[in-house]
């Protein structure tokens, strides 16, 4: 299964996007790129997933490279809520299997 | 309002004794799953099931059990052999299992202490 590496941490200003990277250089082609949260806690929450295209919701938008090896979460306007652990995570090749690394620790300051 | 129900959200117990922890969800979804989370560390995946009367070991396995007899429940049994089974507990829930899983739909945890 294709792993992923996230920075440790990271802080953002309240209003201003947060951009969270996400290095996954082994996916293979048919795995997607799954983006989910977790409020201290709490169960978390998903975000947004893709496989090649970029995508948006009413959440956040995925930017991912055209090589696939990397992808941005772009969380556009900050708020203090949005402070949470931010998992990147790829599906693995066996079937329903989601495994979630450490993840970044995402702090959003007034 | 639909979702999945994690009970109890917390739970005491002594070493050597199995305690069930209860996941129901009423989203109609076909797979549920059962993670566990340490202090500061990432969930790790304990037992999956596709559809009802099936269920895959997932990478912590071992001292755990699990059943699937209707379609809304998926009971998680910490047994004594778990050496260190104090964590906090995640049910979750999805459309299918798959590659595309889309989103899985987390409950709200359970917290295992042995004292």
């Amino acid at each position: 299964d294709a792993k992923t590496t996230q920075p440790t941490s990271m802080d953002c200003a309240e209003g201003r996007a947060a951009n969270l990277p996400c290095n996954h250089s082994t996916i293979s082609g048919n795995e997607y790129v799954y983006w989910y949260r977790q409020i201290h806690s709490q169960g978390p929450q998903y975000i947004i997933h893709g496989l090649k295209n970029n995508e948006t919701n009413e959440m956040a938008s995925l930017i991912i490279t055209e090589d696939r090896k990397s992808s941005t979460l772009i969380l556009p306007h900050a708020t203090l809520r949005d402070t949470a652990v931010y998992y990147c995570i790829v599906s693995g090749t066996s079937y329903g299997k989601l495994t979630f690394g450490q993840g970044t620790i995402l702090t959003v300051h007034p | 309002d639909g979702g999945i129900t994690q009970s109890p959200k917390y739970l005491f117990r002594k070493e050597g004794q199995n305690v069930t922890l209860s996941c129901e969800q009423n989203l109609n979804h076909d797979a549920m799953y059962w993670y566990r989370q340490d202090p500061g560390q990432g969930l790790r995946l304990i037992y999956y099931s596709q559809i009802v009367n099936d269920f895959q070991k997932g990478d912590i396995a071992e001292g755990y059990s699990v059943s699937r007899e209707k379609k809304e429940s998926f009971p998680l049994t910490v047994t004594s052999a778990q050496k260190n089974p104090t964590a906090f507990y995640l049910c979750a829930s999805s459309r299918a299992g798959g590659l595309d899983t889309g989103e899985l739909f987390f409950g709200e945890g359970s917290r295992l202490t042995v004292l």
